[in-house]
């Protein structure tokens, strides 16, 4: 099956810092990739979709300037959490898919800042 | 009112018996459906499509019914290994970009030797 990695696995960094996480296709091109965000005992929550070579379409109260997304090529998508507070501590999971419907997840990203 | 609501469980089980999940939607716009497991602190996995007509793959078996926007999900013959969260998942988009999953809480199954 198709492979999506993600990168870091886990992060701690201070507030006021950003933290970059990549999500990367592995074995296929992926034409869209979305960005989850899973809080303890929640479910996961869409907070993006993100196109190669377009602009990512947030989804209601997810504020763009803080949660930066680049999808520069078929393969890599870029989020960015600039100025994290202790409330952006969570799992943030990436999936990609191609030509079909099948969503395909990353192993996910904890952030916990201090 | 959440859009995909599931009894959060958990539910405890001997090995080798049946269990069922159910799962209610409430945006009839909702074009596909599935079945996903998530164990302790790790990504989503899908485990199954579900159609209207049922579908069955090995000891489990997932059956829509549009009409009341309910989904079930059957596991037989539990093993140890079943033990994760399993997660009802609707699409709302026609695939692509257009593609929105929105994801139910999940119901923990936890089987016990």
């Amino acid at each position: 099956g198709a492979v999506v990695s993600q990168h870091p696995s886990w992060v701690i960094c201070k507030s006021g810092t950003s933290v970059k996480i990549e999500c990367r296709s592995l074995d296929f091109q992926a034409t869209t990739m979305f960005w989850y965000r899973q809080f303890p005992k929640q479910s996961l929550m869409l907070m993006a979709t993100s196109n190669e070579g377009s602009k990512a379409t947030y989804e209601q109260g997810v504020e763009k300037d803080k949660f930066l997304i680049n999808h520069a090529s078929l393969t890599l998508s870029t989020l960015t959490v600039t100025s994290a507070h202790p409330e952006d501590s969570s799992f943030y999971i990436c999936s990609a898919t191609g030509s079909r419907e099948t969503q395909y997840f990353g192993p996910g990203t904890r952030l916990l800042v201090l | 009112r959440k859009e995909v609501e599931q009894d959060p469980g958990p539910f405890n089980v001997p090995e080798g018996a049946t269990v069922a999940f159910n799962c209610t939607y409430s945006n009839s716009a909702s074009q596909s459906f599935f079945w996903y497991r998530q164990d302790c602190r790790k990504e989503p996995k899908l485990l199954m499509s579900v159609y209207s007509s049922g579908n069955e793959d090995g000891r489990f078996t997932a059956q829509l019914n549009r009409a009341s926007q309910y989904i079930s999900l059957l596991i037989r013959d539990s093993k140890l290994s079943d033990s994760a969260t399993y997660l009802c998942v609707v699409n709302r988009g026609y695939g692509g970009a257009t593609n929105k999953l929105i994801f139910g809480t999940g119901t923990l199954l936890a089987v016990q030797p």
